[in-house]
């Protein structure tokens, strides 16, 4: 499958700062990418379809004002998340997929927000 | 939306016991992954199994696609087997992301 990574790991932010994670494809040409929260003990909710050169598809309920996804190329998709606040301490974590292979995850970045 | 349903939500057991998880799904769909989550919440991808079934070790996945269920099989269980174990599935008819079931947490003790 692809290799994907996911930087940074971990991040502990003030409230009301932004945080930018990114998401790389590194062996392989992604048109899209897709982006999921998890909480604690939850399972993962996709949040959005990043596409390159495109905006971004939003799920129902996720505020895309304040999590601005960028697809610039073909192998970099990066998700900011806007004055964060307490609630939007999560595990974020990115996804690419590759024909034949199926989907493969970054590593994830867990956001602590201060 | 399509409904992904695991079970059990948890199961214990003992080291060398053997064990059966099921990915119930509402809808047809034509990708189905069985992921092992770890503790630092690294997804590990098991099987890619929209049909069909795979053996890879000590684990194996059957996936029923024209009665939507698929199984993952663990034999002979070690305790780093211990962790949440993720269903995910697309639909046919809709978008392109996979969407993931709520999980199977196993502990296995030794």
């Amino acid at each position: 499958g692809a290799v994907v990574s996911q930087h940074p790991s971990w991040v502990i932010c003030k409230s009301g700062t932004s945080v930018k994670i990114e998401c790389r494809s590194l062996d392989f040409q992604a048109t899209t990418m897709f982006w999921y929260r998890q909480f604690p003990k939850q399972s993962l909710m996709l949040m959005a379809t990043s596409n390159e050169g495109s905006k971004a598809t939003y799920e129902q309920g996720v505020e895309k004002d304040k999590f601005l996804i960028n697809h610039a190329s073909l192998t970099l998709s990066t998700l900011t998340v806007t004055s964060a606040h307490p609630e939007d301490s999560s595990f974020y974590i990115c996804s690419v997929k590759r024909a034949n292979y199926g989907y493969t995850f970054g590593s994830g970045t867990r956001l602590t927000v201060v | 939306g399509i409904q992904v349903e695991q079970s059990p939500p948890d199961l214990i057991l003992q080291e060398g016991a053997n064990s059966t998880l099921r990915c119930n799904f509402s809808d047809s769909v034509n990708n189905l992954q069985w992921f092992h989550q770890n503790p630092w919440g690294q997804l590990i991808n098991l099987f890619y199994i929209p049909s069909g079934t795979k053996q890879n070790g000590r684990l194996s996945a059957t996936t029923v696609a024209t009665e939507r269920y698929s199984l993952l099989y663990i034999s002979s269980s070690q305790t780093t087997d211990s962790g949440v174990y993720f269903c995910a599935v697309r639909p046919n008819q809709a978008g392109t992301a996979l969407i993931f079931g709520k999980g199977t947490t196993l502990s296995v003790s030794s």
